[in-house]
């Protein structure tokens, strides 16, 4: 079955490490999303790709980065910037540019903790 | 840039009532998608309802229907005869859905 897969589920972080997030589809889609998600809050975008080798920054690029390199693959690396990490990531993905037309897919989610 | 607002950041109704859940947005374009998107404790993201703006006809998905307010950009989602199941966090999605709403938390109660 087609499907996003986010790994690990739980993730440990010490302070000032990097760490990577990783997110694989099957389903073709061009374009893919990592949103953070904190307590009680809603989704905040931190970068999305509509196409392999090119990404946007969303509202809270800062202490992130993502790659491209295949179409399948959208690797999210928290780095020691990022002051404030612990929370739920979620990636997705759509058919189309930005979900507008089938909305999206998306993974079971990274929950990140510092410690 | 596009936004949505929910205006009801948490709710509570009985099993077997009906729940209307508020949605507003703002857009300039006029052909355009709209969607409703269910959180439950497990955190897994679902795609529950999906509006086509140039549609007359609110969609309907089983307990699920939408009121479209096309004029008024409002999109609110209908849950009838709610089920304990149904307890999630709920996001609306504007058109170009890629900036979410705040959500609303839905409490089913037995």
């Amino acid at each position: 079955d087609g499907g996003i897969t986010q790994s690990p589920k739980y993730l440990f972080r010490k302070e000032g490490q990097n760490v990577t997030l990783s997110c694989e589809q099957n389903l073709n889609h061009d374009a893919m999303y990592w949103y953070r998600q904190d307590p009680g809050q809603g989704l905040r975008l931190i970068y999305y790709s509509q196409i392999v080798n090119d990404f946007q920054k969303g509202d809270i690029a800062e202490g992130y980065s993502v790659s491209r390199e295949k179409k399948e693959s959208f690797p999210l690396t928290v780095t020691s910037a990022q002051k404030n990490p612990t929370a739920f990531y979620l990636c997705a993905s759509s058919i189309d540019e930005q979900g507008n037309r089938y909305g999206y897919t998306f993974g079971s989610g990274t929950r990140l903790t510092v410690v | 840039a596009q936004t949505v607002t929910q205006s009801q950041p948490e709710m509570s109704v009985q099993e077997a009532e009906t729940v209307t859940l508020s949605c507003t947005y703002d857009t300039s374009e006029n052909n355009y998608y709209l969607f409703w998107y269910k959180q439950p404790p497990s955190r897994q993201m679902i795609l529950v309802i999906r509006q086509e703006a140039y549609k007359q006809q609110n969609a309907t998905e089983n307990r699920f229907s939408v009121n479209f307010q096309k004029a008024a950009k409002s999109f609110s989602l209908k849950i009838s005869d709610s089920q304990l199941g149904d307890t999630a966090m709920y996001f609306c999605a504007p058109p170009s859905g890629i900036i979410f709403g705040k959500g609303t938390r839905l409490h089913i109660l037995p």
